[in-house]
């Protein structure tokens, strides 16, 4: 088993709805959680970091984190066509390297 | 620079062949990573530096891979013997200490 899960997609929904994109992981020692998004032969660009339980918002992007039920999502609100690409989450205990989920791909439908 | 850039973009390598690939990362990121992004899948942690000290080689796959950074700054990729297992695309992160990693274009790297 994976220490993080993420459904791989693929992904439609049409231009304007709320995106949801979720992992869940195994590791209680993650403390840090992320989402990237990368575009087709692109390196990933990371569009939020979080660090507590709870709701961290940006723009569209609401990151939630949900430690005791080791679970982790992305909220897109009006999603655009620019917004298809792959989101990956990835996570970290006190150390360095990231841990990555699959990534779901996503497509926005205009 | 404004990113960190990552060199050769493209790589293709008869197996058996050895094969070096280059990151520069963000000017003053004391921290630089290797990782390798199978098709379809997640980025996977193969090294870790911290300036010249290479800190965590827990992820490189096999003694055919080797990763240096001298002088604290760039760093090399060197994969001796290439096998088609290794086709990948390799990506080198950097960043300041325990914060946020950026991430390079990633060099894609077929074997045949």
């Amino acid at each position: 088993q994976k220490e993080v899960e993420q459904d791989p997609g693929p992904l439609s929904v049409p231009e304007g709805a709320i995106v949801s994109l979720n992992c869940t992981y195994s590791n209680s020692a993650f403390q840090y959680f992320m989402w990237y998004r990368q575009y087709s032969r692109k390196g990933p660009e990371l569009l939020m970091y979080t660090y507590s339980s709870g709701n961290k918002e940006d723009g569209r992007f609401t990151a939630q984190v949900d430690k005791s039920s080791k679970y982790i999502s992305l909220f897109i609100r009006d999603s655009q066509p620019s917004d298809s690409a792959t989101y990956l989450c990835a996570m970290k205990s006190g150390n360095e390297k990231l841990t990555f989920g699959t990534g779901t791909r996503l497509t926005i439908i205009p | 620079g404004a990113g960190v850039s990552q060199s050769p973009r493209y790589k293709v390598a008869k197996r058996g062949q050895d094969v070096a690939l280059r990151c520069d990362p963000i000017s003053g990121h004391v921290s630089l990573f290797w990782y390798q992004q199978a098709l379809g899948q997640g980025p996977e942690f193969l090294t870790y530096f911290q300036n010249e000290a290479q800190l965590d080689k827990s992820g490189l796959p096999s003694d055919r891979f080797f990763a240096e950074r001298p002088e604290g700054s760039v760093s090399t990729l060197k994969i001796q013997r290439t096998q088609q297992e290794d086709s990948a695309v390799y990506l080198c992160a950097s960043s300041f200490p325990l914060a946020e990693q950026y991430f390079g274009p990633g060099t894609r790297l077929t074997v045949t």
